[in-house]
């Protein structure tokens, strides 16, 4: 069974920073993975995706990329603000239609 | 463009009582999803339903019934809740082509 983690759970940095997230997950035999950002009580907004034939993307201040052999993905976040804080989760397309999905790091930028 | 949109946002139920979580989409995506999300734990995939017509078990389907009823609308059945069953639920479908996933704002449901 695919299993994705992401460490930290949970990251304080102060604004200005530029930041890495981390996304593992067990079985590289995906066929894409997605970064989500979820604020406090809200649902998800997609931010990345990347197919399994990337090995990034890029959406402004945020750079994704992908290690399918080493099974990781890592969220860069250039010069973080106040208003990245949030979780940010990342999801794997293992088969046809099953995505598994991190528990998430949520992220406080303080001003 | 509403994206995905889900009803209602919060519910209280007693044990042993049933409701049902609305969710529609007006994206013209074929595949549909009931998900639930606990602290501490990712999203974890309930039902889904590939097209119109057809709806399959994910990791936790136990407790939970589906309907499809047209390519707009995914609604999830608890029909005798239980305490394990307080959670957020949320609803997503998938674009056909990239198979991104969008997601609608949540169901917040307790059960005491």
């Amino acid at each position: 069974k695919q299993e994705v983690t992401q460490i930290p759970a949970a990251l304080s940095v102060p604004e200005g920073e530029n930041l890495v997230l981390n996304c593992s997950f067990t079985d590289s035999a995906i066929y894409n993975l997605q970064w989500f950002r979820q604020d406090p009580g809200k649902g998800l907004t997609s931010l990345l995706l990347i197919q399994s034939s990337q090995r990034e993307q890029t959406s402004g201040r945020l750079n994704a990329s992908l290690d399918k052999s080493s099974g990781r993905s890592t969220l860069y976040i250039a010069a973080s603000q106040p208003g990245d804080s949030a979780t940010y989760l990342c999801a794997v397309r293992h088969n046809f239609n099953k995505f598994y999905f991190g528990s998430g790091t949520k992220l406080n930028v303080k001003p | 463009n509403a994206g995905v949109t889900q009803t209602p946002k919060f519910q209280v139920l007693k044990t042993g009582q049933s409701m049902t979580l609305q969710c529609a989409q007006d994206m013209n995506h074929n595949s549909m999803y009931w998900y639930r999300q606990d602290p501490g734990m990712g999203l974890r995939l309930i039902y889904y339903s590939a097209s119109e017509g057809t709806t399959d078990k994910g990791e936790v389907p136990n407790g939970y019934n589906v309907s499809r009823l047209n390519k707009r609308e995914f609604s999830l059945r608890l029909e005798s809740a239980a305490p394990s069953q307080t959670s957020v639920y949320f609803c997503a479908s998938r674009d056909r082509d990239w198979y991104e996933q969008y997601f609608g704002p949540g169901t917040r449901l307790t059960v005491t």
